[in-house]
């Protein structure tokens, strides 16, 4: 069966710092990969998807980026983070083939102070 | 544009059913979905429906669609307190690469 690992769970981290989440999956081949941002209070904005290696389409343009080294690997960075970076980020993956649903990690919540 | 709307917040009785609704604006949509966030966790994806059809039932679970309308719902049978939750509906959209169009949440309290 499938499974999607994301870590860390919670991150505190200073304005003005460098960010690094992963997120990878097992179970399947050349999944797509999406980053999903979860504000307090509302819902799930989608910021990068992936259908491939090195393949990354950003939705919103913001302060972060995404890299996707691996097939089954997906990394969400900053080089400087903004307070409004803060948020509960998620990574989720579907197969690659027709419409199918997404399937979640756990989430990483980050603060940024 | 794409958008996704839900009433933010649904309070019942341990036992009654509950009924989450839901509007989408994508006619185009191919699938619904329904998820539920427990605290601190991810979404957890609950069931989800075809836009050709107009029922779906899953155990306690019941989906309804009105494409007309664009209005999606789900009904929770015997609601329990393992049910609070937040309960997110999803279009599939227009864009491809399934990219889901996610409302807000609606925040389900059951109490005894």
């Amino acid at each position: 069966s499938q499974t999607i690992h994301q870590w860390p769970a919670t991150l505190v981290q200073p304005v003005g710092s460098p960010l690094s989440l992963e997120c990878t999956v097992e179970g399947t081949s050349n999944p797509n990969l999406y980053w999903y941002r979860q504000a307090a209070g509302r819902g799930l904005q989608l910021l990068f998807y992936s259908v491939g290696i090195g393949q990354i389409s950003s939705e919103v343009p913001q302060n972060l980026s995404a890299s996707r080294p691996q097939d089954r690997q997906f990394i969400l960075s900053s080089k400087k983070l903004l307070l409004s970076d803060s948020g509960f980020y998620l990574c989720a993956w579907s197969t690659g083939q027709g419409p199918s649903p997404l399937h979640f990690g756990n989430g990483t919540r980050l603060t940024v102070t | 544009g794409e958008d996704v709307e839900q009433s933010l917040f649904l309070s019942v009785r341990e036992g009654d059913s509950s009924v989450i609704n839901c509007t989408y604006t994508d006619s185009s949509s191919t699938y619904l979905y329904w998820y539920k966030q427990e605290p601190g966790a991810g979404l957890q994806l609950l069931t989800y429906i075809f836009s050709n059809m107009d029922m779906k039932q899953d155990q306690r679970l019941t989906v309804l669609l009105n494409k007309k309308d664009k209005h999606l719902s789900l009904r929770i049978a015997d609601t329990q307190t393992g049910d609070s939750a937040i309960y997110f509906c999803a279009e599939s959209g227009s864009g491809g690469y399934n990219k889901l169009i996610f409302g807000a949440g609606t925040r389900l309290a059951v109490h005894p």
